[in-house]
């Protein structure tokens, strides 16, 4: 059973629309991340913290923010969706210390028409 | 810039082959690498390679790791049509900064 949760698994929403992406974790994990993937393609690095208060871009560049207010909370906002934002948003966390992998969330699929 | 590649990017084979993906990686300050396995959710972990375990076996799954040659090398044998998966393969580096770097990712396809 996943530790990490994400919602919506599945969203479809007009241009234009502010949303946001929910990750939580229950494993006290201080690093937590967002990637992005596109079908067939590799996922890509766009936010990442390392624990409360602390938010830096990944080496996507995108047009979406985060914050971490809480050690199990890393919502992703986007302010204004566009159709080029369609994609698949990936949440994932570790405990601090470098040798771990990463535990990932199901996913939310976005969909901007 | 940080890169793994990963081949075949597509691989289709019948149930009780045996399969080799391969993952070859540039990065800084390597640290360890990682296989993944996704099917229609959330990448699931299989294994991790760093300096100091450079081979893993867990049922018919098993990788090495060459970090001389900077690649690894995943194999599934006596496939089975619930290997079917894209294999994500990631290197994590960086230093203090450490993060996952993934390839493309293998489409495996086992049929019956």
């Amino acid at each position: 059973e996943a530790d990490i949760y994400q919602t919506p698994r599945y969203l479809v929403i007009g241009t234009g629309k502010k949303i946001t992406l929910e990750c939580s974790q229950t494993m006290g994990h201080d690093k937590m991340y967002w990637y992005q993937q596109d079908p067939g393609m590799e996922l890509h690095l766009i936010h990442y913290s390392y624990g409360v208060n602390s938010t830096e871009k990944g080496d996507l560049s995108s047009e979406s923010t985060v914050s971490r207010i809480r050690t199990e909370h890393f919502p992703l906002t986007l302010e204004s969706a566009r159709p080029s934002h369609t994609s698949q948003y990936l949440c994932a966390s570790r405990p601090w210390g470098a040798d771990y992998g990463y535990t990932f969330g199901s996913g939310t699929r976005l969909t901007v028409v | 810039e940080d890169k793994v590649v990963q081949s075949p990017l597509s691989l289709v084979v019948h149930e009780g082959d045996t399969v080799t993906l391969n993952c070859s990686y540039e990065v800084t300050n390597f640290r360890s690498l990682l296989w993944y396995k996704q099917e229609k959710k959330a990448p699931t972990f299989l294994f991790m390679l760093t300096s100091s375990g450079i081979e893993k076996k867990s049922g018919r799954l098993s990788s090495i790791l060459d970090k001389k040659e900077l690649s690894s090398i995943l194999n599934i044998t006596a496939t089975q049509t619930g290997d079917s998966a894209i294999y994500l393969c990631a290197v994590g580096g960086g230093g203090s900064n450490y993060k996952l770097t993934f390839g493309k990712g293998t489409l495996l396809t086992v049929n019956p």
